[in-house]
């Protein structure tokens, strides 16, 4: 079975700083997608950040970057510069390509301090 | 596109009730999911469909659950009788798939509370 591991459930930052995210997961497939979303106050989910599995290039989308280590089954994201508009909850998620489904870890809940 | 839209947003309900909630997707998108998100449990699929049609469901906890998709444009998830533990955001995504992979955009939520 699939599964998606965050192990920090909350963490707290400094406005300006940089602060990573910790994700690990686990498949026996080879084909897969990883995500970031994030889950502000207002509920909504929104699709931070995408990492396809054959590409070893960590992907980057402006404030965020991802540090994908495939074989440690590792998929972080940093956030740099990191703004009071990027409190949430973050969750993230493994798409295995043949399937349909997504699996989300159960999120971290990250405060920007003033 | 005015995105995936939900409703109701809130609702509250007494345990025992019917409720149905709603989700229109966004057009063209061929897969529709619904999630359940809880603070001890996170967010759990309970079902999905592709081209309208139930895919896997089993997620969906027990049998007071049913979630139908009745044309491309619309889906419901109806429990009932509703229990007191349904309390829940339940969660409508929609998604096309994108270059081999399912991007899934989300709905607002609907926030259950059953009394």
């Amino acid at each position: 079975a699939q599964t998606v591991t965050q192990s920090q459930p909350e963490m707290s930052v400094q406005e300006a700083e940089t602060v990573t995210l910790s994700c690990t997961y686990d498949t026996s497939e080879s084909n897969y997608y990883l995500f970031w979303y994030k889950q502000p106050p207002s509920r909504q989910m929104i699709l931070v950040i995408r990492q396809e599995a054959y590409k070893q290039q960590n992907a980057t989308e402006n404030r965020f970057s991802v540090n994908f280590q495939k074989a440690a089954k590792s998929f972080s994201l940093k956030i740099s510069d990191s703004q009071l508009g990027d409190t949430a909850m973050y969750f993230c998620a493994l798409f295995l390509k043949g399937d349909d489904k997504i699996i989300f870890g159960k999120g971290t809940r990250l405060h920007i301090l003033p | 596109d005015a995105g995936v839209i939900q409703s109701p947003r809130h609702e509250v309900t007494e345990m025992g009730q019917e409720v149905t909630l709603r989700c229109k997707p966004i057009s063209g998108h061929d897969y529709l999911f619904w999630y359940r998100q809880t603070m001890m449990r996170g967010l759990e699929l309970l079902i999905y469909f592709n081209n309208n049609v139930p895919i896997d469901d089993s997620g969906m906890p027990e049998d007071r659950f049913s979630a139908k998709m009745p044309n491309a444009s619309f889906s419901t998830l109806k429990i009932q009788p509703s229990e007191p533990r349904d309390s829940a955001v339940y969660f409508c995504a929609s998604s096309a798939t994108v270059s081999g992979a399912n991007v899934l955009t989300f709905g607002a939520g609907s926030r259950l509370t059953v009394l």
